[in-house]
């Protein structure tokens, strides 16, 4: 069976230092990796995606992830956190071939000042 | 601009009410999904329809049924026989390639009175 997973519940950073929120996932055969954000109250946003090629892959706002295919990882990463990227993130993989996502639990991410 | 539009934003359910949650997109995607967003719990598919007059159960389709009658609307029922009805719902569609992305409204929040 497919499956995510965000192992931090919450990730606490200072403005001006990297950030790196996690996710794991397991899926039979090619997977097809997603990252969305949401703020509060409001729909989630695309941020990048993994479908194939480069391992690193750079998507909206400066954020970048890594695939990592013998760790089954899809880490999202930025260099520099602004306290404007506080939301909760969340990491999808793509099952089967019906377009449907399955999502990982999610991890708020707390910039701080 | 192209986009989906939920509404309305936020509802109220009184006891043994159905409602019905609306779901319009000018995108031109073929498939439709509507999820459930719990705390703390990610997002979890309702349901889901590839083509018009079509529609699929997903991982927690009871007390909730749909309609596909036209290409950009996919209207959601909560029923009577939803025991928990309160939550956050979102609404998606993509084009029918598992490497195209899900774009989201901004969700409808429904409450029980």
């Amino acid at each position: 069976a497919q499956s995510v997973a965000q192992p931090e519940d919450q990730v606490n950073v200072a403005e001006g230092n990297p950030l790196t929120v996690k996710c794991t996932y397991s899926v039979s055969g090619n997977p097809y990796l997603f990252w969305y954000v949401q703020y509060p109250n409001r729909g989630l946003q695309f941020l990048l995606k993994y479908i194939t090629g480069d391992n690193l892959v750079k998507g909206s706002y400066g954020f970048e992830a890594e695939f990592n295919k013998s760790q089954t990882s899809f880490h999202l990463k930025k260099p520099s956190a602004l306290v404007s990227d506080s939301a909760l993130y969340f990491c999808a993989v793509r099952g089967g071939n019906t377009g449907k996502l399955i999502f990982g639990q999610g991890t708020t991410l707390q910039v701080k000042p | 601009d192209g986009g989906i539009t939920q509404s309305p934003k936020y509802l109220f359910r009184k006891e043994g009410q159905n409602v019905t949650l609306s779901c319009e997109q000018n995108l031109n995607h073929d498939a439709m999904y509507w999820y459930r967003q719990d705390p703390g719990q990610g997002l979890r598919l309702i349901y889901y329809s590839q083509i018009v007059n079509d529609f699929q159960k997903g991982d927690i389709a009871e007390g909730y049924s749909v309609s596909r009658e036209k290409k950009e609307s996919f209207p959601l029922t909560v029923t009577s026989a939803q025991k928990n009805p309160t939550a956050f719902y979102l609404c998606a569609s993509t084009r029918p390639n598992v490497r195209q992305t899900q774009h989201f409204g901004d969700g409808t929040r429904l409450s029980i009175l």
